[in-house]
């Protein structure tokens, strides 16, 4: 059976810590990785991988992919009070999209 | 574009009503898909129309849920009788292209059945 599983579910930090999310899957036709951030209201969306090794970056934010090991890593760095939400994880598979049930990252001042 | 546009923001109901959600795709967005969120089951993916065909439907819970998409600039998702158990947020999401592309969800649905 298909599975997205991401680690920790939740976790505290403070401001200014880095913060890793882990995303492990086992889908049929993968196709891509997709990170969300959700906070009061739908999800917006980080990033896309496709490819192994790869990094994605977007300010304090990168991602990886690693399709031999099945598994795609988010990393936070100097985190803020606004990075606290929901981090979700989705596979593409061959027909639809898998989520997994999401990291809440709580940073506090 | 205004982007995705859902319709109620909110519904609360009684148990065995009728409930009729609504959802407006991004034009020019040939796939829009139906999502349940919920605190157990995270994220799930109901149902998605390809050029306002269903494709994909086993992720509808039961047969008492049923979607629609009668033209591509509008989808509906059905509920009849709602049951307690079928309150969640509701997201309706759409892209212009399958294989690995960003998804543009809508504001959701909260829906409460009493």
């Amino acid at each position: 059976e298909d599975k997205v599983v991401q680690s920790p579910l939740s976790l505290v930090v403070h401001e200014g810590d880095t913060v890793t999310l882990n995303c492990s899957y086992e889908v049929t036709n993968f196709r891509s990785l997709l990170w969300y951030k959700q906070e009061k209201k739908a999800p917006t969306f980080l990033f896309m991988l496709t490819s192994s090794g790869i990094e994605k970056k977007s300010g304090r934010l990168s991602s990886i992919l690693d399709k031999k090991e099945l598994f795609s890593i988010l990393n936070i760095t100097a985190t803020q009070t606004g990075d606290s939400a929901i981090y979700l994880c989705a596979v593409e598979r061959g027909n639809d999209m898998r989520f997994g049930a999401g990291t809440r990252l709580t940073v506090k001042p | 574009d205004a982007g995705v546009i859902q319709s109620p923001r909110h519904e609360v109901t009684e148990m065995g009503q009728e409930v009729t959600l609504r959802c407006k795709p991004i034009s020019g967005h040939d796939y829009l898909f139906w999502y349940r969120q919920t605190m157990m089951r995270g994220l799930e993916l109901l149902i998605y129309f390809n050029n306002n065909v269903p494709i994909d439907d086993s992720g509808m819970p039961e047969d008492r849920f049923s979607a629609k998409m009668p033209n591509a600039s509008f989808s509906t998702l059905k509920i009849q009788p709602s049951e307690p158990r079928d309150s969640a947020v509701y997201f309706c999401a759409s892209t212009p292209l399958r294989g690995g592309n960003e998804q543009f969800f809508g504001p959701g649905t909260r829906l409460t059945v009493l």
